[in-house]
C-alpha cells in the first residue's frame, strides 16, 4: 500500500513568485492535514479537510495560502505570492479517522530567496 | 490556546544508554499521545502512542508514561543504537494534532 506523497520534495523560488504543492493521501483516507516546520521549530498545524471540505483552517497563516482538495483526493497549497518567512518544510498527512493515528508524507522543502 | 512543552531540545547518549524525552500539556481535554520519530529527509513516523485510560505501554526497546494528573507524558529508550538517531516530537490532540518543539536525539557508537 502507498503511503502518503508530496511533491516536489524541494523546490526553490523567488520572492514574489507562485509555488504550488501537492500531496497524494493514502487510498481511502478521508482526513488529509497540511503542517509547516519553520526553521527547526515545532511542527505546525495550517488546515485540516475531511473529504472535499476544510474542517479546520485555523493554522493558515494568511490568505496567500490556499489550500485546496478537489473531488476528495489529493490535495494542494498554493502559495502566491511567497515571501522569505514562507520557506520551511511543508508536511501533508492523512488519517481514517479524524485526529487519530495520521501518517505523514516526506515533506516539501520550499526555499524562497 | 494549546501549546505543548517538550524537553530536551537536544540530547547526546551513548549507545546502550537509555534516553528520556518529556512532554506537557495545557489541554485537559486532551486524550490521544503520539510520538513521532522524524530522520533526516523523511517525515514524521508514528513509533507510539498512548491513550489518557492508559499509564504506560511498552513496546520492545520503546516505552511511554503518562501522568494525566500532572500533564505530563515521556518517552523513554532503553538500549539505544546509532539507529534511534533521530528529531522525536511529541504531539496531543483535542480537536488537532498539536506537536512539541522536537528532540534531536544523538546516539554515539
Amino acid at each position: 500500500e502507498a503511503g502518503v506523497t508530496q511533491f516536489p520534495s524541494h523546490s526553490v523560488i523567488e520572492k514574489g513568485q507562485t509555488v504550488t504543492l501537492r500531496c497524494d493521501p493514502i487510498s481511502g483516507h478521508d482526513n488529509l492535514y497540511w503542517y509547516r516546520r519553520v526553521m527547526g521549530k515545532e511542527i505546525k498545524f495550517l488546515l485540516h479537510f475531511v473529504k472535499e471540505s476544510k474542517q479546520d483552517e485555523s493554522g493558515m497563516p494568511n490568505n496567500r495560502f490556499l489550500a485546496e482538495r478537489t473531488g476528495g483526493t489529493y490535495s494542494t497549497l498554493k502559495v502566491q505570492p511567497a515571501e522569505l518567512e514562507d520557506s520551511g518544510v511543508y508536511f501533508c498527512a492523512s488519517s481514517q479517522v479524524a485526529n487519530t493515528e495520521a501518517f505523514f508524507g516526506q515533506g516539501t522543502r520550499l526555499t524562497v530567496v | 490556546g494549546e501549546n505543548v512543552e517538550q524537553h530536551p531540545s537536544t540530547l547526546s547518549v551513548q549507545e546502550g544508554d537509555s534516553a528520556v524525552i518529556k512532554c506537557t500539556y495545557s489541554d485537559s481535554a486532551s486524550n490521544y499521545f503520539p510520538w513521532y520519530k522524524q530522520e533526516l529527509g523523511k517525515g514524521p513516523q508514528l513509533i507510539i502512542d498512548i491513550r489518557s485510560n492508559v499509564g504506560e505501554k511498552k513496546d520492545q526497546r520503546i516505552a511511554v508514561t503518562l501522568n494525566k494528573t500532572a500533564k505530563h507524558f515521556s518517552l523513554h529508550i532503553t538500549e539505544t543504537q546509532p539507529e534511534d538517531s533521530a528529531v522525536y516530537f511529541c504531539a496531543d490532540i483535542t480537536d488537532k494534532l498539536i506537536f512539541g518543539t522536537g528532540t534531536r536525539l544523538q546516539v554515539f557508537p
